[in-house]
Protein backbone atom coordinates (compact mmCIF):
# COMPACT_ATOMS: atom_id res chain seq x y z
CA UNK A 1 0.00 0.00 0.00
CA UNK A 2 1.28 3.30 -0.82
CA UNK A 3 2.16 5.87 2.15
CA UNK A 4 4.45 6.20 4.87
CA UNK A 5 6.18 3.72 6.46
CA UNK A 6 7.98 4.57 9.69
CA UNK A 7 9.76 2.71 11.55
CA UNK A 8 10.56 1.54 14.96
CA UNK A 9 6.76 2.28 16.68
CA UNK A 10 8.17 2.17 20.36
CA UNK A 11 11.83 2.49 21.56
CA UNK A 12 13.35 2.78 25.05
CA UNK A 13 16.90 4.42 24.88
CA UNK A 14 19.17 5.22 27.59
CA UNK A 15 20.22 8.45 28.12
CA UNK A 16 23.38 9.23 26.06
CA UNK A 17 22.27 6.35 23.32
CA UNK A 18 21.78 7.17 19.64
CA UNK A 19 19.95 5.58 17.14
CA UNK A 20 17.82 6.40 13.98
CA UNK A 21 14.22 6.57 13.50
CA UNK A 22 13.47 5.33 9.49
CA UNK A 23 10.92 6.84 7.36
CA UNK A 24 9.77 5.80 3.85
CA UNK A 25 7.65 7.02 1.19
CA UNK A 26 6.60 5.60 -2.24
CA UNK A 27 4.47 8.23 -3.99
CA UNK A 28 7.42 10.17 -5.19
CA UNK A 29 6.97 13.28 -2.87
CA UNK A 30 9.28 16.16 -3.02
CA UNK A 31 8.65 16.86 0.31
CA UNK A 32 9.81 15.24 3.80
CA UNK A 33 9.47 16.02 7.44
CA UNK A 34 9.67 15.17 11.03
CA UNK A 35 8.05 16.52 13.36
CA UNK A 36 7.35 15.61 17.26
CA UNK A 37 4.22 15.44 19.57
CA UNK A 38 4.24 16.84 23.32
CA UNK A 39 1.26 16.78 25.46
CA UNK A 40 -0.32 20.20 25.52
CA UNK A 41 1.63 21.44 22.61
CA UNK A 42 1.19 21.05 18.64
CA UNK A 43 3.46 19.21 16.86
CA UNK A 44 6.54 20.66 16.06
CA UNK A 45 8.81 21.11 13.49
CA UNK A 46 12.41 19.44 13.72
CA UNK A 47 13.70 19.07 10.26
CA UNK A 48 12.46 18.95 6.40
CA UNK A 49 14.00 18.49 3.31
CA UNK A 50 12.32 19.17 0.01
CA UNK A 51 13.91 17.02 -2.66
CA UNK A 52 17.62 14.41 -2.13
CA UNK A 53 20.11 16.00 -1.21
CA UNK A 54 18.21 19.18 0.17
CA UNK A 55 17.53 19.07 4.19
CA UNK A 56 17.12 22.33 6.68
CA UNK A 57 16.07 22.76 10.39
CA UNK A 58 12.99 23.49 11.65
CA UNK A 59 11.93 24.65 14.36
CA UNK A 60 13.17 22.33 16.90
CA UNK A 61 16.13 20.88 15.06
CA UNK A 62 18.57 20.47 18.29
CA UNK A 63 20.16 17.13 19.05
CA UNK A 64 18.77 15.64 15.68
CA UNK A 65 20.53 14.88 11.97
CA UNK A 66 19.11 14.34 9.42
CA UNK A 67 19.86 13.52 5.53
CA UNK A 68 18.08 12.65 2.16
CA UNK A 69 19.77 10.48 0.38
CA UNK A 70 17.05 8.65 -1.93
CA UNK A 71 13.60 10.74 -2.67
CA UNK A 72 12.40 8.01 -0.48
CA UNK A 73 14.10 8.16 2.67
CA UNK A 74 14.51 10.33 5.29
CA UNK A 75 15.94 8.83 8.41
CA UNK A 76 16.38 10.99 11.95
CA UNK A 77 19.26 10.58 14.01
CA UNK A 78 19.23 11.36 17.35
CA UNK A 79 23.02 12.23 18.04
CA UNK A 80 23.27 11.40 22.51
CA UNK A 81 19.47 10.72 23.36
CA UNK A 82 18.08 12.97 26.74
CA UNK A 83 15.55 12.44 28.44
CA UNK A 84 14.05 16.12 27.15
CA UNK A 85 13.77 13.57 23.53
CA UNK A 86 10.92 11.63 25.25
CA UNK A 87 8.07 12.06 22.56
CA UNK A 88 6.06 10.76 19.55
CA UNK A 89 7.90 11.45 16.60
CA UNK A 90 5.82 11.58 13.45
CA UNK A 91 7.50 11.52 9.80
CA UNK A 92 4.75 13.43 6.92
CA UNK A 93 5.58 13.80 3.38
CA UNK A 94 3.64 16.00 0.35
CA UNK A 95 4.15 17.43 -2.55
CA UNK A 96 6.23 20.60 -2.68
CA UNK A 97 4.02 22.75 -4.94
CA UNK A 98 0.07 22.44 -4.14
CA UNK A 99 -1.37 20.62 -6.45
CA UNK A 100 -5.42 19.59 -7.48
CA UNK A 101 -7.03 17.40 -5.74
CA UNK A 102 -7.17 14.73 -5.14
CA UNK A 103 -3.07 14.73 -4.62
CA UNK A 104 -2.65 17.66 -2.26
CA UNK A 105 -2.66 16.01 1.48
CA UNK A 106 0.39 14.97 3.63
CA UNK A 107 0.69 12.02 4.64
CA UNK A 108 1.64 10.82 8.08
CA UNK A 109 3.65 7.83 9.31
CA UNK A 110 2.31 5.63 12.32
CA UNK A 111 4.44 7.32 14.64
CA UNK A 112 7.46 6.31 16.82
CA UNK A 113 7.00 6.75 21.00
CA UNK A 114 10.56 6.97 22.21
CA UNK A 115 11.01 7.19 25.73
CA UNK A 116 14.44 7.98 27.26
CA UNK A 117 15.46 7.28 30.77
CA UNK B 1 1.16 33.72 21.06
CA UNK B 2 0.41 31.03 18.80
CA UNK B 3 0.22 31.36 15.22
CA UNK B 4 -2.47 28.86 15.43
CA UNK B 5 -5.30 28.68 18.09
CA UNK B 6 -8.11 25.90 18.25
CA UNK B 7 -11.06 25.89 20.53
CA UNK B 8 -12.35 24.20 22.47
CA UNK B 9 -9.37 21.83 23.79
CA UNK B 10 -12.11 19.45 24.80
CA UNK B 11 -15.35 19.06 23.84
CA UNK B 12 -18.05 16.45 24.71
CA UNK B 13 -20.96 15.72 22.97
CA UNK B 14 -23.84 13.14 23.22
CA UNK B 15 -24.34 11.14 20.10
CA UNK B 16 -26.19 12.71 17.61
CA UNK B 17 -25.55 16.48 18.20
CA UNK B 18 -23.94 19.05 16.05
CA UNK B 19 -20.02 19.60 16.76
CA UNK B 20 -17.96 22.95 15.94
CA UNK B 21 -14.26 23.63 16.32
CA UNK B 22 -12.63 26.44 15.60
CA UNK B 23 -9.54 27.31 14.66
CA UNK B 24 -8.26 31.53 14.48
CA UNK B 25 -4.21 31.73 12.70
CA UNK B 26 -2.52 35.10 12.65
CA UNK B 27 0.34 34.61 9.59
CA UNK B 28 -0.73 34.76 5.72
CA UNK B 29 -1.32 31.15 4.53
CA UNK B 30 -1.13 29.68 1.04
CA UNK B 31 -3.81 26.89 2.74
CA UNK B 32 -5.85 25.47 6.07
CA UNK B 33 -5.34 21.67 6.64
CA UNK B 34 -7.58 19.86 8.95
CA UNK B 35 -6.28 16.93 10.60
CA UNK B 36 -7.47 13.72 12.83
CA UNK B 37 -5.53 11.52 15.32
CA UNK B 38 -7.03 8.74 16.56
CA UNK B 39 -6.62 7.82 20.09
CA UNK B 40 -4.06 5.12 18.40
CA UNK B 41 -2.20 7.64 17.57
CA UNK B 42 -2.11 7.39 13.95
CA UNK B 43 -2.78 11.15 11.68
CA UNK B 44 -4.96 11.08 8.44
CA UNK B 45 -5.70 14.45 6.40
CA UNK B 46 -9.48 15.97 6.65
CA UNK B 47 -9.43 18.36 4.58
CA UNK B 48 -7.65 21.03 3.04
CA UNK B 49 -8.85 24.42 2.31
CA UNK B 50 -7.56 27.70 0.56
CA UNK B 51 -11.47 29.58 0.35
CA UNK B 52 -14.82 28.73 0.97
CA UNK B 53 -16.20 25.71 2.04
CA UNK B 54 -15.50 21.79 1.61
CA UNK B 55 -18.27 18.59 2.79
CA UNK B 56 -16.98 15.23 2.97
CA UNK B 57 -19.95 12.80 4.56
CA UNK B 58 -20.97 13.86 8.00
CA UNK B 59 -17.53 16.87 7.89
CA UNK B 60 -17.94 20.28 6.90
CA UNK B 61 -15.25 22.67 6.68
CA UNK B 62 -15.20 26.19 6.45
CA UNK B 63 -12.60 29.04 5.94
CA UNK B 64 -12.95 33.28 5.93
CA UNK B 65 -9.64 34.36 4.31
CA UNK B 66 -10.11 37.97 5.64
CA UNK B 67 -10.80 36.91 9.09
CA UNK B 68 -8.24 34.08 8.99
CA UNK B 69 -10.51 32.18 10.79
CA UNK B 70 -11.95 28.46 9.80
CA UNK B 71 -14.54 25.90 11.18
CA UNK B 72 -14.95 21.92 11.18
CA UNK B 73 -18.26 21.18 11.65
CA UNK B 74 -19.79 17.49 12.28
CA UNK B 75 -23.13 16.51 11.71
CA UNK B 76 -24.92 14.19 13.59
CA UNK B 77 -21.87 12.96 15.81
CA UNK B 78 -20.84 9.34 16.49
CA UNK B 79 -18.62 7.99 19.17
CA UNK B 80 -16.55 6.79 16.28
CA UNK B 81 -16.25 10.88 15.42
CA UNK B 82 -13.83 10.49 19.00
CA UNK B 83 -10.66 11.68 18.39
CA UNK B 84 -8.17 14.52 18.45
CA UNK B 85 -8.90 16.76 15.11
CA UNK B 86 -5.66 19.28 14.22
CA UNK B 87 -5.53 22.81 12.11
CA UNK B 88 -2.80 23.39 10.61
CA UNK B 89 -1.78 26.14 8.10
CA UNK B 90 0.84 26.12 4.96
CA UNK B 91 1.84 29.88 5.81
CA UNK B 92 2.75 31.97 2.79
CA UNK B 93 6.42 32.98 4.48
CA UNK B 94 9.39 30.43 4.74
CA UNK B 95 9.99 27.18 2.78
CA UNK B 96 7.81 24.90 0.92
CA UNK B 97 5.38 22.45 2.66
CA UNK B 98 5.89 23.29 6.36
CA UNK B 99 2.80 23.41 8.31
CA UNK B 100 2.03 25.71 11.82
CA UNK B 101 -0.23 23.37 13.67
CA UNK B 102 -2.77 24.10 16.62
CA UNK B 103 -2.58 21.95 19.73
CA UNK B 104 -5.60 20.03 18.64
CA UNK B 105 -9.42 19.70 20.06
CA UNK B 106 -9.78 16.38 21.86
CA UNK B 107 -13.53 15.08 21.21
CA UNK B 108 -15.44 12.51 22.81
CA UNK B 109 -18.75 11.66 21.52
CA UNK B 110 -20.54 9.65 24.38
CA UNK B 111 -23.47 6.88 23.07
Amino acid sequence: NAGVTQTPKFQVLKTGQSMTLQCAQDMNHEYMSWYRQDPGMGLRLIHYSVGAGITDQGEVPNGYNVSRSTTEDFPLRLLSAAPSQTSVYFCASSYSKLRPLPRWGYTFGSGTRLTVV
Amino acid sequence: KNEVEQSPQNLTAQEGEFITINCSYSVGISALHWLQQHPGGGIVSLFMLSSGKKKHGRLIATINIQEKHSSLHITASHPRDSAVYICAVRSRRGSQGNLIFGKGTKLSVKP
